[in-house]
């Protein structure tokens, strides 16, 4: 079964640094997402993209954080210079047309120190 | 905006019990309407769904059904097992153009033998 891929599974990080979450959606979808659960809290959108434009960000999704999808197969969150409080799970996840559900990554979870 | 409010948990309950686990939300005109879980260390899956008032989604011996009247979609199984154990979220998207999951806050189910 198709599924969605998130790498590494766990990063650490100094505060200030940059990072890169990595994700590859499933083939054939067409809607790509990151969304962020920090420990014990519900799950947050941060942005949408499609057709290679940003179609939705939420207000968590500020300067500090970019999307980009470089190729045909992956699909990447930067943060450019973490703080303490982005420590979280970043989930990726894709769907194939509007207003479906999403299938979602297993998680990457960034702790950042 | 859209939200989602979900019963506070954890739901302690031996095996075989039955569960319900209440979702109510807020949405203007008619949301999609989900159920996903989280097992221990995973990430997100989607448990069922439903589109329209009405529609009752099931898999695994879970069911919830669209409740218009009552803007509901609580989650029912007639007898949990050990392997239930989880946190549920119950999530929609609206209609308004954008295709973000708004999550509520999940609700962690405890199943013991």
């Amino acid at each position: 079964e198709p599924e969605v891929t998130q790498t590494p599974s766990h990063q650490v990080t100094q505060m200030g640094q940059e990072v890169i979450l990595r994700c590859v959606p499933i083939s054939n979808h067409l809607y790509f997402y990151w969304y962020r659960q920090i420990l014990g809290q519900k799950v947050e959108f941060l942005v949408s993209f499609y057709n290679n434009e940003i179609s939705e960000k939420s207000e968590i999704f500020d300067d500090q954080f970019s999307v980009e999808r470089p190729d045909g197969s992956n699909f990447t969150l930067k943060i450019r210079s973490t703080k303490l409080e982005d420590s979280a799970m970043y989930f990726c996840a894709s769907s194939d047309r509007e207003n479906t559900e999403a299938f979602f990554g297993q998680g990457t979870r960034l702790t950042v120190v | 905006g859209d939200s989602v409010t979900q019963m506070e948990g954890p739901v302690t309950l031996s095996e075989e019990a039955f569960l319900t686990i209440n979702c109510t939300y807020t949405a203007t005109g008619y949301p999609s309407l989900f159920w996903y879980v989280q097992y221990p260390g995973e990430g997100l899956q989607l448990l069922l769904k439903a589109t329209k008032a009405d529609d009752k989604g099931s898999n695994k011996g879970f069911e919830a059904t669209y409740r218009k009247e009552t803007t509901s979609f609580h989650l029912e199984k007639g007898s949990v097992q050990v392997s239930d154990s989880a946190v549920y979220f119950c999530a929609l998207i609206g209609n308004t153009g954008f295709q973000k999951l708004v999550f509520g806050t999940g609700t962690r189910l405890l199943v013991s033998p």
